[in-house]
């Protein structure tokens, strides 16, 4: 089965500058897809950004991108110029390409982001 | 407006009293999940269903039913809620189980505290 592990339980960003979460994942499969996720107080969850394995490219979306390191099953989330806004539970999920499997998404753990004034 | 509801948003109950936890979309989509929230540990799948009177278990299914008679809704039964049960919940749907690039859509959460 596959795990998803973010191991920075809590982040903080002064306002207007730049983070990174981290986001690794253990997979004997060669095609995926890989999401961030977004939970404000609200409780929404909201989709930041998606990855496809196959794309060699990383995946931008106005000030959030990702770095995806395929061979070292990597995937974290640069947001820059960051905003209070952007304060909330960040959670990155793995889906499988595989019929049968594809079916569930994994989330990591969570990393709780704080954004100061 | 394209969304999940979720009902009721908190519930309070009492060991082994049944409860339903009621989930609906207005987008047609095939594809639903309920997935429980516990601090920690992110989100876990209970169960998901891939179509009308189709459903599977998902990673944490005990003490859990599901039922999909209609496209739009997909309950979440509890027979007989026990402590462990007390979590925050999700409902979420997705245009098609095997579209898989296309993205969850969740529900506000229902929070289930369980006495």
């Amino acid at each position: 089965a596959q795990t998803v592990t973010q191991s920075q339980p809590e982040m903080s960003v002064q306002e207007a500058e730049t983070v990174t979460l981290s986001c690794t994942y253990d997979t004997s499969e060669s095609d995926y897809y890989l999401f961030w996720y977004k939970q404000p107080p609200s409780r929404q969850m909201i989709l930041v950004i998606r990855q496809e394995a196959y794309k060699q490219q990383n995946a931008t979306e106005n000030r959030f991108s990702v770095n995806f390191q395929k061979a070292a099953k990597s995937f974290s989330l640069k947001i820059s110029d960051s905003q209070l806004g952007d304060a909330a539970m960040y959670f990155c999920a793995y889906r499988s390409a595989i019929s049968g499997s594809a079916r569930q998404l994994t989330f990591g753990s969570g990393t709780q982001l704080t954004v100061l004034p | 407006e394209a969304q999940v509801t979720q009902n009721p948003r908190y519930l309070i109950t009492v060991t082994g009293k049944k409860l339903t936890v009621t989930c609906s979309q207005n987008m047609n989509h095939e594809y639903m999940s309920w997935y429980r929230q516990d601090p920690g540990l992110g989100l876990r799948q209970i169960y998901y269903s891939m179509n009308v009177e189709v459903t599977d278990k998902g990673d944490v299914p005990e003490g859990y039913k599901v039922s999909r008679k209609e496209k739009r809704n997909f309950p979440l039964i509890l027979e007989s809620p026990s402590p462990n049960q007390t979590s925050l919940y999700f409902c979420a749907s997705s245009i098609s189980g095997t579209v898989l690039n296309s993205p969850l859509h969740f529900g506000n959460g229902t929070r289930l505290t369980v006495t």
